[in-house]
């Protein structure tokens, strides 16, 4: 089955634990993003990645970091988490850049108290 | 900076009716997307538009570009229909880079 997965679905952790969110499709897309959803202002994208070891800033990359190893993982890092990055993150792939229809993750809950 | 307006921001309707949910943008696009989101959180995406009109059983959007306007209709709206709508743009944002901005949605309950 076509997917995108990502790991975990919910955490909960303290300001400054370092923590991944992984994120994984099988579908050989080119194109990897980040995003991030808040209450009354919707989604934001954190960082994309257009292919293998390229990746670039979205509107809201401060305090992440991201990589691209593989055309299949795309990682979303927290270096050191603090309760602003309290959200609801969204991992989603597209065949390439050009528009096309994006597949979205189930969503990872994160809380940093 | 593109900016992505959708209206209305909620909108009852009773089963059966026909929904409008409207989009409106502020710079030039390459492509814009139509996302369902259903209580729960996850996304899907039903329509990815670059011009003219789609349809999806009891779904249309429309797209016109001169006036950086798109609609996404439900005819014979349904409960299960209930959910959060998304408009998402596709624009450039320098170099070779392209990014998707978002409406902050649109929540249609549909009561039977």
């Amino acid at each position: 089955e076509a997917q995108v997965t990502q790991n975990p679905r919910y955490l909960i952790t303290v300001t400054g634990k370092k923590l991944t969110v992984t994120c994984s499709q099988n579908m050989n897309h080119e194109y990897m993003s980040w995003y991030r959803q808040d209450p009354g202002l919707g989604l934001r994208q954190i960082y994309y990645s257009m292919n293998v070891e390229v990746t670039d800033k979205g509107d809201v990359p401060e305090g992440y970091k991201v990589s691209r190893k593989e055309k299949r993982n795309f990682p979303l890092i927290l270096e050191s988490p603090s309760p602003n990055q309290t959200s609801l993150y969204f991992c989603a792939s597209s065949i390439d850049f050009g528009g096309n229809e994006q597949f979205f993750g189930p969503g990872t809950r994160l809380t940093v108290l | 900076k593109n900016e992505v307006e959708q209206s209305p921001q909620n909108l009852t309707a009773q089963e059966g009716e026909f929904i409008t949910i409207n989009c409106s943008y502020s710079v030039g696009i390459s492509a814009l997307h139509w996302l369902q989101q259903h209580p729960g959180g996850g996304i899907v995406s039903l329509f990815m538009l670059s011009s003219g009109k789609k349809k999806h059983g009891r779904l249309i959007a429309t797209i016109n570009i001169q006036e950086k306007h798109s609609s996404l209709h439900i005819t014979a709206s349904h409960p299960r229909d209930s959910a959060v709508y998304i408009c998402a743009v596709r624009h450039y944002s320098g170099g070779s880079n392209y990014k998707l901005t978002f409406g902050k949605g649109t929540l249609l309950t549909v009561n039977p």
